[in-house]
């Protein structure tokens, strides 16, 4: 069954203090991996895609990276205004309609 | 500026009425998209669209409906059958299937609640 976990659920970081969130997937044939930042009440705002493992995708603090199986989005030096839900989404390369996306990692950032 | 708008921002149902949730883009997108989405749950496809006058169910289809008459209107329809509809809907738009891979643009939600 094709799936998309994230983790943690939820991560508190102090102000500056470097992390990364986890997004492992079980499709079986990847057309693309899509982050999105979600803030509470709002829709969600895209961020990054890949598509080949090894690709990577830098805009600003965060750092977007893709293995055959999972991406991680790195967070460096985080700031307060960091604080959202991240989303990561998968499409699969034998069907183009549908977006399997995970649950979303929570964080918090602490001044 | 080209986006999606999503009417009304918050929406109040009663029992056994049936509401409509407006989703409009001015983006010449294809495909469009209904996501339902639960706290601490992923989005979850209702309908999809990929073309005027065709759309197909999603893994929660039932209780809902959808029309595609127009490229720039997907609108959702909540039924008296979809007996736990309070959750945030996002509407979301694609620019096409061909190429890509492309990312989905979403709007803003309407946050449902039935009283």
């Amino acid at each position: 069954e094709d799936q998309v976990t994230q983790s943690p659920e939820a991560l508190r970081l102090q102000e500056g203090e470097s992390s990364s969130l986890n997004c492992s997937y079980t499709v079986s044939g990847l057309r693309g991996l899509f982050w999105y930042r979600q803030d509470p009440g709002k829709g969600p705002e895209f961020l990054f895609t890949l598509y080949s493992a090894g690709e990577e995708k830098e805009k600003e603090r965060l750092k977007a990276t893709l293995t055959k199986k999972e991406s991680f989005l790195h967070i460096t030096a985080p700031k307060p205004e960091d604080s959202a839900t991240y989303l990561c989404a998968v499409q699969a390369s034998y069907n183009f309609n549908k977006f399997y996306f995970g649950s979303g990692t929570k964080l918090n950032v602490k001044p | 500026d080209g986006g999606i708008t999503q009417s009304p921002k918050y929406l109040f149902r009663k029992e056994g009425q049936n509401v409509t949730l407006s989703c409009e883009q001015n983006l010449n997108h294809d495909a469009m998209y209904w996501y339902r989405q639960d706290p601490g749950q992923g989005l979850r496809l209702i309908y999809y669209s990929q073309i005027v006058n065709d759309f197909q169910k999603g893994d929660i289809a039932e209780g809902y409906s959808v029309s595609r008459e127009k490229k720039e209107s997907f609108p959702l329809t909540v039924t008296s059958a979809q007996k736990n509809p309070t959750a945030f809907y996002l509407c979301a738009s694609l620019p096409g299937l061909a190429g890509g891979p492309h990312e989905q643009f979403f709007g803003p939600g309407t946050r449902l609640t039935v009283l």
